[in-house]
C-alpha cells in the first residue's frame, strides 16, 4: 500500500530558530499533500494544503509566513516553522492524497 | 464551513462493556472515514463508508453510515484494553478534497 515517509520523527529546537520537516511519498506520486497540527488529546487540525508547483493553500488563522511549505516535486512537500518558539511546540503530521489519504507518523516538535 | 461533531470526547470504560461513538454533521459528505491513533503515532484508516446506510463490519467494531450521509456511527462490541486510542472520524470537504476531522474519542479501556 501507499506509504508517506515523515521526518524527523521528533526534534528539540531552541526559541527563535527555524526547523524543517520533510514529507515523502514513497511508492506514489502526490499532487497534493496536507499538513496537519494536534495537540495532546486532541484531533488534527488542518494546517495547510501544499500542491505541487504552486503555492500552498492555508487555513484560516495559519500564519502563512511562519509556516513555509514547499511541495517542489511530486514526492517531496517541506514544512518549515520559522522564528518557533515554545507555543508552536506540537506534533506535525502530513497526509498525501492516493486513492485515498495516507498518513506520515508525525513530528514531535519541542520548542525550548 | 463544513463541521463534524464528534461525541463524545472521551470515553472510559471496563473490558467487556460495549460503546458507540457518533460523528454528526448539517452537510453531507460523499463519503466518511474512520481513523485509530496511537500516541506519537499517524492515524491509521479503519474503514471508509461512502453509501448513505451502509453498514460496515470489522471484528468487533460496526460503522454505519445515516442514510442522508450527514452521520455516522462506530459501535465497539465487548471492548479490550488493546482498544484504547484515540478514534477520529473525517470526511472530505467539498472544496480541494481536504480531509476534515471530528474533535476524536479519546477511549480507554481498562482490564
Amino acid at each position: 500500500g501507499a506509504v508517506v515517509s515523515q521526518h524527523p520523527s521528533w526534534v528539540i529546537c531552541k526559541s527563535g530558530t527555524s526547523v524543517k520537516i520533510e514529507c515523502r511519498s514513497l511508492d506514489f506520486q502526490a499532487t497534493t499533500m496536507f499538513w496537519y497540527r494536534q495537540f495532546p488529546k486532541q484531533s488534527l487540525m488542518l494546517m495547510a494544503t501544499s500542491n505541487e508547483g504552486s503555492k500552498a493553500t492555508y487555513e484560516q488563522g495559519v500564519e502563512k509566513d511562519k509556516f513555509l511549505i514547499n511541495h517542489a516535486s511530486l514526492t517531496l512537500s517541506t514544512l518549515t516553522v520559522t522564528s518557533a518558539h515554545p507555543e508552536d511546540s506540537s506534533f506535525y503530521i502530513c497526509s498525501a492524497r492516493d486513492w485515498g489519504y495516507t498518513f506520515g507518523s508525525g513530528t514531535r516538535l519541542t520548542v525550548v | 464551513t463544513q463541521l463534524l461533531e464528534q461525541s463524545p470526547q472521551f470515553l472510559s470504560i471496563q473490558e467487556g462493556e460495549n460503546l458507540t461513538v457518533y460523528c454528526n454533521s448539517s452537510s453531507v459528505f460523499s463519503s466518511l472515514q474512520w481513523y485509530r491513533q496511537e500516541p506519537g503515532e499517524g492515524p491509521v484508516l479503519l474503514v471508509t463508508v461512502v453509501t448513505g446506510g451502509e453498514v460496515k463490519k470489522l471484528k468487533r467494531l460496526t460503522f454505519q453510515f445515516g442514510d442522508a450521509r450527514k452521520d455516522s456511527s462506530l459501535h465497539i462490541t465487548a471492548a479490550q484494553p488493546g482498544d484504547t486510542g484515540l478514534y477520529l472520524c473525517a470526511g472530505v470537504g467539498s472544496q480541494g478534497g481536504k480531509l476534515i476531522f471530528g474533535q476524536g474519542t479519546e477511549l480507554s479501556v481498562k482490564p
